[in-house]
């Protein structure tokens, strides 16, 4: 197991396109977590699953975005009808449980254009 | 909502010298992360704490949670260390998601 996988590192997409985003966390890990950093700040959370349910919602995440995580293996986002200020690197990371902390990985990184 | 705040933003330190970085947050948490992350965006954590100290090779973190900070030392910093470091802390009480300071960006000239 190699960590936790993000696919495409990198994306550039039309303004008003659909894109979406594939997070394979660590295969015992049952807590995923998407996060979203624009440049010069920290992530921003945006949700959480605990195997196949979505439990916990951020604000931020409108109704353009939504999430899955069908099996309670890998997840995806989407977001529909992109806009300029969607462009961030959008973080996943995976954990077990609290104490043993989080595995992130390398993120996506979204232009708008 | 925590409020997590940084100090500094930005540092420039010459080989050697041992660097501080500063965290304090504004609402009771379970657990404190201290995070690495390089151009190119990864992120690698570090520590996690919820009280006293840990080191790890060069590396040193420390909480005060009664004054609600933190902070992380690099003894005998090198140019390797280069990256911007990031507080982060988790609130528990089914909240599991973080909330993350801002960064330091360091750079450690040769």
């Amino acid at each position: 197991d190699t960590g936790v996988s993000q696919d495409p590192r990198h994306k550039i997409t039309k303004r008003g396109q659909n894109v979406t985003f594939r997070c394979d966390p660590i295969s015992e890990h049952n807590r995923l977590y998407w996060y979203r950093q624009t440049l010069g700040q920290g992530p921003e959370f945006l949700t959480y699953f605990q195997n196949e349910a979505q439990l916990e919602k951020s604000r931020l995440l409108s109704d353009r975005f939504s999430a899955e995580r069908p099996k309670g293996s890998f997840s995806t986002l989407e977001i529909q009808r992109t806009e300029q200020g969607d462009s961030a690197m959008y973080l996943c990371a995976s954990s077990f449980n609290l104490k043993n902390g989080y595995t992130f990985g390398s993120g996506t990184r979204l232009t708008v254009v | 909502k925590n409020e997590v705040e940084q100090s500094p933003q930005n540092l420039t330190a010459q080989e050697g010298e041992f660097i501080t970085i500063n965290c304090s947050y504004s609402v009771g948490i379970s657990a404190l992360h201290w995070l690495q992350q390089h151009p190119g965006g990864g992120i690698v954590s570090l520590f996690m704490l919820s009280s006293g100290k840990k080191k790890h090779g060069r590396l040193i973190a420390t909480i005060n949670i009664q004054e609600k900070h933190s902070s992380l030392h690099i003894t005998a910093s090198h140019p390797r260390d280069s990256a911007v470091y990031i507080c982060a802390v988790c609130e528990g009480g089914g909240a599991d998601g973080l909330t993350f300071g801002k960064g330091t960006h360091l750079i450690i000239q040769p």
